[in-house]
């Protein structure tokens, strides 16, 4: 399998900023994406990164390194409505581009 | 990006009986994927619906328990068989609809009793 791997929870405090780590297998891989999913809706896309280096949108960034098999989102100027799953996904293997996805981190922001 | 139709959104079923859920795209899409969400975990691939050929199943998924149906570029079907509560799940459809966008359904939410 790839083993993505994410922390299972993360608490923080609304305003503050906050970090969430993943790591990958590197064979086949091809892309790296982060969704949010709040409870009972679908995942929706956050973010992106094929190259090395930090991917800036707002207040979410996402940083790749390929070499380390590590990505990270950063979530700044936490908002209660972040409070949500999110889910690291490589992108792997050939004609088929398909998506694995990690265990999901759960973030609740706290007043 | 692509939109996505799936149905059910959900549904309850007895076991031992089988559910079709459909996804309907609104473009031509060369890749859909179906996936399994049990409660509380991350997202699994089933499988890979291919246009004109078999599906390509992931490991600890085999086609008589979810037969793939992928007939044209914008619909598939997936069928839970022979159900058991272990089954009960939130089923997504998703599409590569570029290169960088991956979108899903909205999901069927079984539940098998």
């Amino acid at each position: 399998g790839q083993n993505i791997d994410q922390p299972t929870e993360m608490t923080a405090t609304e305003g503050a900023i906050v970090q969430i780590n993943c790591t990958y297998q590197t064979s086949g891989f091809n892309g790296l994406f982060w969704y949010q999913q709040h409870a009972g809706e679908a995942p929706t896309f956050l973010s992106y990164n094929v190259l090395d280096g930090l991917e800036e949108k707002g207040r979410f960034s996402s940083f790749l390194s390929r070499s380390k098999g590590y990505s990270y989102l950063l979530l700044k100027e936490l908002q209660m409505k972040d409070s949500a799953s999110y889910l690291c996904a490589g992108r792997y293997g050939g004609a088929t581009n398909k998506l694995i996805f990690g265990t999901g981190t759960l973030l609740a922001v706290q007043p | 990006s692509a939109v996505i139709s799936q149905k059910p959104s959900r549904d309850i079923c007895q076991r031992g009986t089988s559910l079709t859920i459909q996804c309907q795209v609104d473009s031509q899409v060369t890749m859909m994927f179906w996936y399994r969400q049990q409660p509380g975990q991350s997202l699994t691939l089933i499988a890979t619906a291919n246009q004109g050929s078999e599906a390509t199943y992931e490991s600890g998924f085999v086609i008589d328990k979810f037969p793939i149906s992928r007939p044209n570029l914008t619909f598939s079907t997936l069928t839970v068989s022979n159900m058991s509560p272990e089954d009960s799940s939130i089923y997504l459809c998703s599409v590569a609809d570029s290169s960088t966008g991956y979108t899903f359904g909205s999901g069927t939410r079984l539940t098998v009793v």
